[in-house]
């Protein structure tokens, strides 16, 4: 059964820096990898999806990579900002198809301080 | 980019009754949504998978007789809560996927408060 986790659970930095979140995941068969930001009391927000065939995405300053043969995948926040402060998802699926719900992990709640 | 909607945003209601939000997929045909429920501090967990025109796939530990979904056309679901309960008290999120896509999309989430 699949299972994600996301170390470390909370994060408070000072604004300007540069930051990694981490996700595993136990099942290295996924078909891709996403990186959602939730803000207190939102939805979710996609950030990034990786496909199983690819080692990494880049969308502004968020850098995410994925390693299957090790089940991990990281999310680089680079010149971390005070509206980055949220919440941090990484989801896959449960197997390796397409078009099924997600796994999420608990996530990790990051706090930017001005 | 593909928008999901979901009605209402928040909704508070007395113990027993019922209580109906829907999940519409605003610029996209969906044939398939999701319902997820997320708990305070915890991860979002799946619920049901709701397929256009059939019924719903339940999780284990989910009761279908108390979370009633329907998938009528490709652009609505709806999660009807039926006799909520205060431990039914919630946030509820839907994710819709279009046809031929990998990626889900994700409502807002309804924030459900029974007392």
């Amino acid at each position: 059964k699949q299972e994600v986790t996301q170390i470390p659970a909370a994060l408070s930095v000072p604004e300007g820096e540069n930051l990694v979140l981490n996700c595993s995941f136990t099942d290295s068969a996924i078909y891709n990898l996403q990186w959602f930001r939730q803000d207190p009391g939102k939805g979710l927000t996609s950030l990034l999806l990786i496909q199983s065939s690819q080692r990494e995405q880049t969308s502004g300053r968020l850098n995410a990579s994925l390693d299957k043969s090790s089940g991990r995948s990281t999310l680089y926040i680079a010149a971390s900002q005070p509206g980055d402060s949220a919440t941090y998802l990484c989801a896959v699926p449960p197997s390796n198809q397409a078009g099924t719900a997600l796994i999420f992990g608990k996530g990790t709640t990051l706090s930017v301080s001005s | 980019g593909a928008v999901v909607s979901q009605h209402p945003s928040r909704v508070i209601c007395k113990s027993g009754t019922s209580v109906k939000i829907e999940c519409r997929s605003l610029d996209f045909q969906a044939t398939t949504m999701f319902w997820y429920r997320q708990f305070p501090k915890q991860s979002l967990m799946l619920m049901a998978t709701s397929n256009e025109g059939s019924k719903a796939t339940y999780e284990q530990g989910v009761e279908k007789d108390k979370f009633l979904i329907n998938h009528a056309s490709l652009t609505l679901s709806t999660l009807t809560v039926t006799s909520a309960h205060p431990e039914d008290s919630s946030f509820y999120i839907c994710s819709a996927l279009g046809q031929g896509r990998n990626e889900q999309f994700f409502g807002p989430g309804t924030r459900l408060t029974v007392l």
